[in-house]
Formats: structure tokens, C-alpha cells, sequence
């Protein structure tokens, strides 16, 4: 079964305080490893894909990696805007095209 | 500007009614799903529709109904047979290959 793990559940930091946020997965095989962040009371907004270890995604403070077992988050100097739940998600190949399965998320807060 | 549309925000039902809530997309996406979303619980998939006039059940389709007469919409009715009804519910479409674009959701409260 394709499995999708988020660690840690929460993490609160203080603005500027960089760190990772992880997500391992257990797949068949991987077609794509899928990144989005969600605020309170709304819908995930799309922040990136990786298709193959090795593969880097820079947007604003957030770079996305990712590896044969996981895929990292990393943070640089967040800011309080930052805050929000972020969540992974993996499309299989050999699957449905249009499945994901998603993890649980990890709850990203930042002081300030 | 292109996106999704739920509706309603919010929700309110009586145990044993059926329920529908809308999602409208003008992204001109073949492929539309619904997700349910319940607190520490990841997104879980109830229906997908890859186009018109076709649908597959997801991983808890199970008193859930949908249609796709249109490319542009794509209606959940949650029934009465839904054991537990009450959650955040999320309308997604895509491109083949490309990314999910989701819907801001809606929050069914039964009781």
C-alpha cells in the first residue's frame, strides 16, 4: 500500500529561524512528489513537483528536494506569513494518472 | 481570472438529508475530484472524473453520489447513507500530468 509520512506534525519557529520540514514516502514507483501549503479555512495552493532524486525547487524562502525515500522542505528565514500547514503528496506510476495520495501535513508556525 | 468555485462556504444539514455542493471550474480541465479533509487526517479521495460522462470511485466513495454533464462542473451529493458526513470538503481539477488547482472548500455540518 503507498504510503505518505509528514514529520513533524507541528513545528513552531521564531522569524529567521530556518529548518526542514520532512516527508517519506513508500511507493511502487514515484511518477511525481507534489508540495502545497493551506491556510486555515482554505483550499491547498500548489507549490511544487519533483519527478526524479536529485531534483531541486526554489520558490521565495522555500527550496523543495527530494530523494528515493523522502522529500525535504526547507525553510530559509521564514517569516510570520509563512505560517501555514503544508502538505505532500505522491502520484504513482503505473497508477491512476490523476491519483495522489496525500500525507497528514505538517503545521508550520512562525513567530514573530 | 481562472480558478475554482465551491459553493457554499458553509453548511448546515439535519441527520437523513441528502446534501449537494457545487464546484464550478473555468481552467477548461478535463480531469475534476472531490476530497474529504478531517483534522488530522490527510486528504482523502471520494470521486474523480477524467471527462464528461465518466467517473470512478475513489478510496471511500461509500455514500457518496456524483455527476459530470458538464466539463465544467462537478456536483457531490453527500447522502444520508454517509456515516459520518460532517467534514471539510475540497473540488480540485487538472491537466493530464500537471498539478491539482483546488477549490477554497466547504464545511458540512450535519447534525
Amino acid at each position: 500500500e503507498d504510503q505518505v509520512t509528514q514529520s513533524p506534525e507541528a513545528l513552531r519557529l521564531q522569524e529567521g529561524e530556518s529548518s526542514s520540514l520532512n516527508c517519506s514516502y513508500t511507493v511502487s514507483g514515484l511518477r511525481g512528489l507534489f508540495w502545497y501549503r493551506q491556510d486555515p479555512g482554505k483550499g491547498p495552493e500548489f507549490l511544487f513537483t519533483l519527478y526524479s532524486a536529485g531534483e531541486e525547487k526554489e520558490k521565495e524562502r522555500l527550496k523543495a528536494t527530494l530523494t528515493k525515500k523522502e522529500s525535504f522542505l526547507h525553510i530559509t528565514a521564514p517569516k510570520p506569513e509563512d505560517s501555514a500547514t503544508y502538505l505532500c503528496a505522491v502520484q504513482v506510476s503505473g497508477g491512476s494518472n490523476y491519483k495522489l495520495t496525500f500525507g497528514k501535513g505538517t503545521l508550520l508556525t512562525v513567530n514573530p | 481570472d481562472g480558478g475554482i468555485t465551491q459553493s457554499p462556504k458553509y453548511l448546515f444539514r439535519k441527520e437523513g438529508q441528502n446534501v449537494t455542493l457545487s464546484c464550478e471550474q473555468n481552467l477548461n480541465h478535463d480531469a475534476m475530484y472531490w476530497y474529504r479533509q478531517d483534522p488530522g487526517q490527510g486528504l482523502r479521495l471520494i470521486y474523480y472524473s477524467q471527462i464528461v460522462n465518466d467517473f470512478q470511485k475513489g478510496d471511500i466513495a461509500e455514500g457518496y453520489s456524483v455527476s459530470r454533464e458538464k466539463k465544467e462542473s462537478f456536483p457531490l451529493t453527500v447522502t444520508s447513507a454517509q456515516k459520518n458526513p460532517t467534514a471539510f470538503y475540497l473540488c480540485a481539477s487538472s491537466s493530464p500530468g500537471g498539478s491539482l488547482h483546488f477549490g477554497n472548500g466547504t464545511r458540512l455540518t450535519v447534525t
